[in-house]
């Protein structure tokens, strides 16, 4: 299945630094994506969505860029608090199909 | 509810038996998808039903899993004779229609012993 079978990687940022999170995505047809958080013992949570007609968006915090060219997007937290420590998943939905899941990073948050 | 509710939270079965996972989606949500996850690794997609279509089951990883999702609304998901490998979270999540964002529940923690 997908994202089966890997240890995930892990970004290790010092509180207060700025944290990026990448991701490769694999469907060239892909128009929107979504930046996930999952901490432990709980069910994914969003943190922010982009459109494939953008290449920037923000939120509080956090911002999400997309680069269509090398299909790759990433993930840039402002000002890493320890309770960003979590594992973070990118997803891409080619139009009208079902999310796909990228295989998640793990950020660690040292105070 | 306000979300997508997983039941039960928890679920300690014996190796060989069968077990049946329960997720309420978001009411008016026509998506609904079951990941499995285990510990310390990504999310692994099950199976995908989108309103009336053919549900895609290309992500089930034996025929003792099976799912069904019955008047568009609650699904369950099946496990014959569970394997101790079988042992892992599962997820399920919702979404309003097709290729949107998806809300996750709280999932189901399997242990097979």
């Amino acid at each position: 299945g997908e994202s089966v079978g890997l240890h995930l990687p892990t970004l290790s940022v010092q509180e207060g630094d700025n944290s990026i999170i990448n991701c490769a995505y694999s469907n060239s047809a892909s128009d929107y994506f979504i930046w996930y958080k999952q901490e432990s013992g709980k069910g994914p949570q969003f943190i922010i969505d982009i459109r494939s007609n953008m290449d920037k968006r923000q939120g509080q915090r956090v911002t999400v860029l997309l680069n269509k060219t090398v299909k790759h997007l990433s993930l840039q937290i402002a000002a890493t608090q320890p309770g960003d420590s979590a594992v973070y998943f990118c997803a891409e939905t080619p139009y009208g199909n079902k999310l796909v899941f990228g295989a998640g990073t793990i950020l660690r948050v040292k105070s | 509810g306000a979300g997508v509710s997983q039941s039960p939270s928890n679920k300690v079965t014996e190796k060989g038996k069968d077990v049946e996972l329960r997720c309420d989606p978001i009411s008016g949500h026509t998506a609904l998808y079951w990941y499995r996850q285990s510990l310390g690794q990504g999310l692994e997609f099950l199976i995908y039903f989108q309103g009336n279509s053919a549900p895609d089951k290309s992500g089930l990883p034996s025929d003792r899993f099976s799912a069904e999702r019955t008047g568009g609304s609650v699904s369950t998901l099946t496990i014959q004779r569970t394997q101790q490998e079988d042992s892992a979270v599962y997820l399920c999540a919702s979404s309003p229609r097709q290729g949107a964002r998806a809300f996750f529940g709280q999932g189901t923690r399997l242990t097979v012993v």
